[in-house]
């Protein structure tokens, strides 16, 4: 069967540190990969997704990033935090019509 | 545009029925979503319908789809308390291959 694992699921950073957070996925192959944000308030944010090794779509202009290095794994990135980029970090995989989400990561910001 | 709205709280006694409501304005969506959050957790799918379809049982769970109105319902029968959560629409264009655009989600408080 099919898992997502993301970590760390909770992190509390100094601004303008680095970040990383990681997702893998296990029991498929080629899955679309997802990063959401969830912020208090304003429901889920489409931050990147990607198709394939190496392809990254942006959905938000911003700075974060996120990088796909093998098939099923998937890394969202920032090379100074902002107290802005506090909030619940979704990670998500889809094959077809079904979308599943890993466990979170909770990033705050100091 | 794509916009996703649900109202943000709902409550309901143990063993009433809930209906949670989403408007969504996008047209062209073929697949619409709900997905429960519990606390502290990452967002579980629920059910989804297609566009085609106007209804769709689950055990408790009932969703309807009113295409002409863009308006989309999940009904929890005999709610207990272990169905407090936040509930999330979701639409896509064409599969989950494509980003899902989540409305705000609803929180929903069930009392005991």
């Amino acid at each position: 069967s099919q898992t997502i694992h993301q970590w760390p699921a909770t992190l509390v950073q100094p601004v303008g540190s680095p970040l990383s957070l990681e997702c893998t996925v296990e029991g498929t192959s080629n899955p679309n990969l997802y990063w959401y944000r969830q912020a208090a308030g304003r429901g889920l944010q489409l931050l990147f997704y990607s198709v394939g090794i190496g392809q990254i779509s942006s959905e938000v202009p911003q700075n974060l990033s996120a990088s796909r290095p093998q098939d099923r794994q998937f890394i969202l990135s920032s090379k100074k935090l902002l107290l802005s980029d506090s909030g619940f970090y979704l990670c998500a995989w889809s094959t077809g019509e079904e979308l599943f989400f890993g466990e979170g990561s909770r990033l705050t910001v100091l | 545009g794509e916009d996703v709205e649900q109202s943000l709280f709902l409550s309901v006694r143990e063993g009433d029925s809930s209906v949670i409501n989403c408007t969504y304005t996008d047209s062209s969506s073929t697949y619409l979503y709900w997905y429960k959050q519990e606390p502290g957790a990452g967002l579980q799918l629920l059910t989804y319908i297609f566009s085609n379809m106007d209804m769709k049982q689950d055990q408790r769970l009932t969703v309807l789809l009113n295409k002409k109105d863009k308006h989309l319902s999940l009904r929890i029968a005999d709610t207990q308390t272990g169905d407090s959560a936040i509930y999330f629409c979701a639409e896509s264009k064409y599969s989950g291959n494509t980003p899902l655009v989540f409305g705000k989600g609803t929180r929903l408080s069930v009392i005991a």
